[in-house]
């Protein structure tokens, strides 16, 4: 079945790091994807990764994907203010062209 | 390039109307998916279109219908609006083989 789940807020400091959880339940999933999303905005790409990967990084965007446990996320390092938004996983199943399926979103809160 | 673009941004209609949307996907992207979020229900893909085909449907009712011209340009429409239809409409595009979906601004549609 196709169900994505994330915990709904978190809250760090400036220049602390951030870690953004969500799991999944199809084993079928090609492509696990972070998309953020800004207030009226519509969703920006920050990263992906490929199933048969376990991690992928990209500047201050770090991505763990443990495929036994089906659980993926997105580490942040020294967050930013700029960095508060709702952040959604999102997978792409085999055979489905391009539907993604999306979580619930996180939405990351960073203090002063 | 010019990102993908959603026209118009807002509209507000009432109940029982019908309504059409409109997407412009990257230049050289030939497919275009469309996303509902709502509060309630997060995000909810609609269906998508590759070379003027529809390739996939999510679970929403017929009147929810789509189209894409030979330019690769989207249109949806939505006929006896429905209060519950209130939601941003989002449309993401990608180019033939390509793992990522680009998104636009989304349009805003309110029921009353």
């Amino acid at each position: 079945g196709e169900d994505v789940e994330q915990s709904l807020f978190l809250s760090v400091r400036e220049g602390d790091s951030s870690v953004i959880n969500c799991t999944y339940t199809d084993s079928s999933s090609t492509y696990l994807y972070w998309y953020k999303q800004e207030p009226g905005a519509g969703l920006q790409l920050l990263t992906y990764i490929f199933s048969n990967m376990d991690m992928k990084q990209d500047q201050r965007l770090t991505v763990l994907l443990n495929k036994k446990d089906k659980h993926l996320s997105l580490r942040i390092a020294d967050t930013q203010t700029g960095d508060s938004a709702i952040y959604f996983c999102a997978e792409r199943h085999t055979g489905t062209a391009s539907k993604l399926t999306f979580g619930t979103g996180t939405r990351l809160q960073v203090t002063l | 390039k010019a990102g993908v673009t959603q026209t118009p941004r807002y509209l507000i209609k009432t109940r029982g109307q019908q309504v059409t949307l409109s997407c412009s996907p990257i230049s050289g992207h030939r497919s275009v998916s469309w996303y509902q979020q709502t509060p309630g229900q997060g995000l909810q893909f609609l269906f998508e279109y590759f070379s003027e085909t529809q390739r996939n449907k999510g679970n929403f009712p017929g009147r929810f219908s789509g189209r894409q011209f030979s330019n690769s340009r989207s249109e949806m429409n939505v006929s006896t609006l429905e209060l519950g239809d209130s939601a941003l409409y989002l449309c993401a595009s990608s180019s033939a083989g390509d793992e990522t979906q680009y998104f636009g601004p989304g349009t805003r549609l309110l029921v009353l």
